[in-house]
This record gives structure tokens, C-alpha cells and sequence, in this order.
């Protein structure tokens, strides 16, 4: 099946900074979504970006599909930004599911 | 739009009893809905597929007589932990989808078995 690899697994900021949060997959993909898991554990829908680039505030997106890789991009960031961000993919020879990578923990400092 | 409702939000029971999990797509019809398990620090896996009036497909390793999935229409699916032990604690998440489409999650439920 097909490989999610988040990187980097952990990241520190301090409030105000910017940082960019990569992933990787080992096939051609028809859905990718980027989420942030808060500490009750709710997934928050950041964006379903399988190809070009979006924005959405502080936050935005890009897949580079025929490079098998996504970024997200976090301005400004604010404490509130802490948690678990996850990339997840659907192939195409998929029942519609998503397969998660393991995660980039960003934690900011105030 | 595309809300989908998880109850109960947080669940403890004592071991050998059942557990009945719901997830209810509240504004689309669900095609297909997926059941995910988290354990802590851990990402996401899936559980089992349903199909709204057939059979789930279970992902290997999941037994699918402990984890009973029911999708009865295209608006609910359930997930019954029968026999609950305590290594069944965790962090179950439903998602729901019509199709070639996001994929939408509820808030989960966590499990707690003592």
C-alpha cells in the first residue's frame, strides 16, 4: 500500500514564527488532506488539496502530485496552532479510505 | 455542511461488557464510512470499511466478531467493542464520505475498559 511519511516528527516554535511541515507519499494519490488533531483529540479539516496550492488565512497548502510530496505552511504562528498535524492520502486503488502518516507534533511557545 | 456526529464522546466500562458506538452523517448521505482507532501518541488506523447494507471489510489483524459494525443506512453506522478488555482502551474515530470526496471525521470517541 501506499507509504506517508510526515517529517519532521517534532517541532518547537516560538510564537511568531513560520515553519513548514512536509510530506511525502510513495504513489500517485487522489485525495490528500492535511488535519490538525487538538488535545481532545478532534480532527480539524485543514484542507483537501490533492494537486496546486490553497490558502486559508495563516495557514496554506501545496501538492506537488507528479513529485509525490505536500507542504503546509504555518505563519505567524500562535500557541493555539499547537497539537498534531497530519497528512492522509487515498490511492486509487482505495475503498475511498485515507491512510495517515504518523504526524508532525508542533508545539508553540509563548 | 458535511458534519458528521460521534456519541458517545467518552465511554468507561467494566471488562467482558459492550460498547456501542454511533456515527451518524448529519446533512449528506454516507456512501461509505470508515472506523479508525488511535492509540495515544499514535497516528491514525484503519479498522474496517462499511458500505450502507452490506458486510464491512475488515483491515488485517482487526477481528471482526470483537468489533461489530453495523451500517444500516446511508445515515448511521455503528461500532460494537463487545467483550470489552482493557487493551481495547483507545481513541475510536468514525469518517464518513459520498464518494470520490474529503473525507469527513467525527470527534471520536475514547474507550476506556477497567
Amino acid at each position: 500500500g501506499i507509504q506517508v511519511e510526515q517529517s519532521p516528527p517534532d517541532l518547537i516554535l516560538q510564537e511568531g514564527a513560520n515553519s513548514t511541515l512536509r510530506c511525502n507519499f510513495s504513489d500517485s494519490v487522489n485525495n490528500l488532506q492535511w488535519f490538525h488533531q487538538n488535545p481532545w483529540g478532534q480532527l480539524i479539516n485543514l484542507f483537501y488539496i490533492p494537486s496546486g496550492t490553497k490558502q486559508n488565512g495563516r495557514l496554506s497548502a501545496t501538492t506537488v502530485a507528479t513529485e509525490r510530496y505536500s507542504l503546509l505552511y504555518i505563519s505567524s504562528s500562535q500557541t493555539t496552532d499547537s497539537g498534531v498535524y497530519f497528512c492522509a492520502v487515498r490511492g486509487g486503488g482505495s475503498q475511498g479510505n485515507l491512510i495517515f502518516g504518523k504526524g508532525t507534533k508542533l508545539s508553540v511557545k509563548p | 455542511g458535511a458534519v458528521v456526529s460521534q456519541h458517545p464522546s467518552r465511554v468507561i466500562c467494566k471488562s467482558g461488557t459492550s460498547v456501542k458506538i454511533e456515527c451518524r452523517s448529519l446533512d449528506f448521505q454516507a456512501t461509505t464510512m470508515f472506523w479508525y482507532r488511535q492509540f495515544p501518541k499514535q497516528s491514525l488506523m484503519l479498522m474496517a470499511t462499511s458500505n450502507e447494507g452490506s458486510k464491512a471489510t475488515y483491515e488485517q489483524g482487526v477481528e471482526k466478531d470483537k468489533f461489530l459494525i453495523n451500517h444500516a443506512s446511508l445515515t448511521l453506522s455503528t461500532l460494537t467493542v463487545t467483550s470489552a478488555h482493557p487493551e481495547d482502551s483507545s481513541f475510536y474515530i468514525c469518517s464518513a464520505t459520498t464518494g470520490n470526496s474529503p473525507l469527513h471525521f467525527g470527534n471520536g470517541t475514547r474507550l476506556t475498559v477497567t
